[in-house]
């Protein structure tokens, strides 16, 4: 079955400082990634996605390049900021009609001022 | 307006009660989920719903009931609640006449608390 796997947390870094949360990711096909991003006290909202190998998904100042060979989705941001403190879960849908979404459990991002 | 409402926002019930989790969109989208999120476990799926006729068990259905009463509504019912249901649920939607057929898009969430 498709399964995710992201990073531990809690992750606590400083105002503009350089951000990864690593995911990987096993699936049938060719499925497509996500990521989501839950602010404290709300729902999850889309952050970015990519449908095929090598397309980068990008928002917000956040990327994620979707990589076969390697199987994963890795989260980046050049410089965090405070209202960046959040949530974010890996996701995907594998291939099909059926589009239900398989998550990550989810980090925790803090960052500090 | 927000697009996807969900009611109560937050519910403390006892053991044993049945409990109505609501769920209604104005996005016309025609597919609808239930999640419960726990710390640490990420989002899980509890049923889901591709119209109002057609109506799917998700990975942990066990203990819950739904009913899509109209395309725009979905509930989810503890018929008896037990502690370990204490959750926050959410209710999703996605429409499968675009493009963007695999992306859901999630109401604010409704924490409950069984005691």
């Amino acid at each position: 079955g498709n399964s995710v796997t992201q990073m531990e947390g809690p992750v606590t870094l400083s105002e503009e400082a350089f951000l990864t949360i690593n995911c990987t990711y096993t699936a049938t096909g060719y499925p497509s990634l996500f990521w989501y991003v839950q602010y404290p006290g709300e729902g999850l909202q889309l952050l970015l996605k990519a449908t095929k190998a090598d397309d980068k998904g990008s928002n917000k100042g956040f990327e994620a390049t979707y990589r076969k060979e390697t199987t994963s989705f890795h989260l980046e941001k050049g410089s965090v900021q405070v209202s960046d403190s959040a949530v974010y879960f890996c996701a995907l849908v594998s291939g099909g009609s059926n589009y239900k979404l398989t998550f990550g459990k989810g980090t925790l991002l803090t960052v500090n001022p | 307006d927000a697009d996807v409402t969900q009611t109560p926002r937050n519910r403390i019930t006892k053991t044993g009660k049945r409990i109505m989790l609501e769920c209604s969109q104005t996005k016309g989208h025609d597919r609808m989920y239930w999640y419960r999120q726990d710390p640490g476990l990420g989002l899980r799926l509890i049923y889901y719903s591709f119209d109002v006729k057609d109506i799917n068990k998700g990975e942990i259905s066990d203990g819950y009931s739904v009913s899509r009463q109209a395309q725009a509504k979905f509930s989810l019912s503890l018929e008896s609640a037990i502690p370990n249901q204490t959750a926050l649920y959410f209710c999703a939607t996605s429409d499968t006449a675009t493009t963007r057929a695999n992306e859901q898009f999630f109401g604010p969430g409704t924490r409950l608390t069984v005691l």
